[in-house]
């Protein structure tokens, strides 16, 4: 089946750095790529939807110049958290969709996260 | 504002019985999906559902978009099952569309 990675899978960073986070998608190209955000022990956000070489479109509340997402190629999608602090902390997921044929929405595959700690 | 209600929120099945797990929404949809997270945290979209009926193998969804719920059945259930489930919503709230995500129910299938 398809599969998408996400590096780093973990990440330490002291509070005010900038951390990336890369999801690509391996073996097909993705026109559409997603970024999840869920705290511990509760569940997801929808952060943004990216398309390649267009802006990403974020959801109500999520702030886009904090979290910073690039999606350059079909193939690679990044998300920056930027000045990142403790409440930054959180395991950031990641998703890639292909259209099918006619414009069909195909399945998403998601990548396996990445934790993000900012201490 | 939007609310998606999941029920029940812990469910343990003996291996090979079957479920039933419950989205309810609070307003009409454009769109809704169900979720599958495994205990290691690897998710997979298990269907696209704003309305009807899907199946796909064992599973299978039914959206009454019009009585606002969603339901996900499982059958024969086995121990690769377990995880959270996960429904979500999107809906048009304030001029903005926004997906909204219930709290998952947990699902345990022991041996």
């Amino acid at each position: 089946g398809a599969v998408v990675s996400q590096h780093p899978s973990r990440v330490i960073c002291k509070s005010g750095t900038s951390v990336k986070i890369e999801c690509r998608s391996l073996d097909f190209q993705a026109t559409t790529m997603f970024w999840y955000r869920q705290f511990p022990k509760k569940s997801l956000m929808l952060m943004a939807t990216s398309n390649e070489g267009s802006k990403a479109t974020y959801e109500q509340g999520v702030e886009k110049d904090k979290f910073l997402i690039n999606h350059a190629s079909l193939t690679l999608s990044t998300l920056t958290v930027t000045s990142a602090h403790p409440e930054d902390s959180s395991f950031y997921i990641c998703s890639a969709r292909t259209l099918g044929a006619g414009g069909v929405r195909e399945t998403q595959y998601f990548g396996p996260g990445t934790r993000l700690l900012v201490l | 504002g939007i609310q998606v209600e999941q029920s029940p929120p812990d469910l343990i099945l003996q291996e090979g019985a079957n479920s039933t797990l419950r989205c309810n929404f609070s307003d009409s949809v454009n769109n809704l999906q169900w979720f599958h997270q495994n205990p290691w945290g690897q998710l997979i979209n298990l269907f696209y559902i704003p309305s009807g009926t899907k199946q796909n193998g064992r599973l299978s969804a039914t959206t009454v978009a019009t009585e606002r719920y969603s339901l996900l059945y499982i059958s024969s259930s086995q121990t690769t099952d377990s995880g959270v489930y996960f429904c979500a919503v999107r809906m048009n709230s304030g001029g903005y569309q926004k997906v909204t995500f219930g709290i998952g129910t947990k699902l345990q299938v022991i041996p």
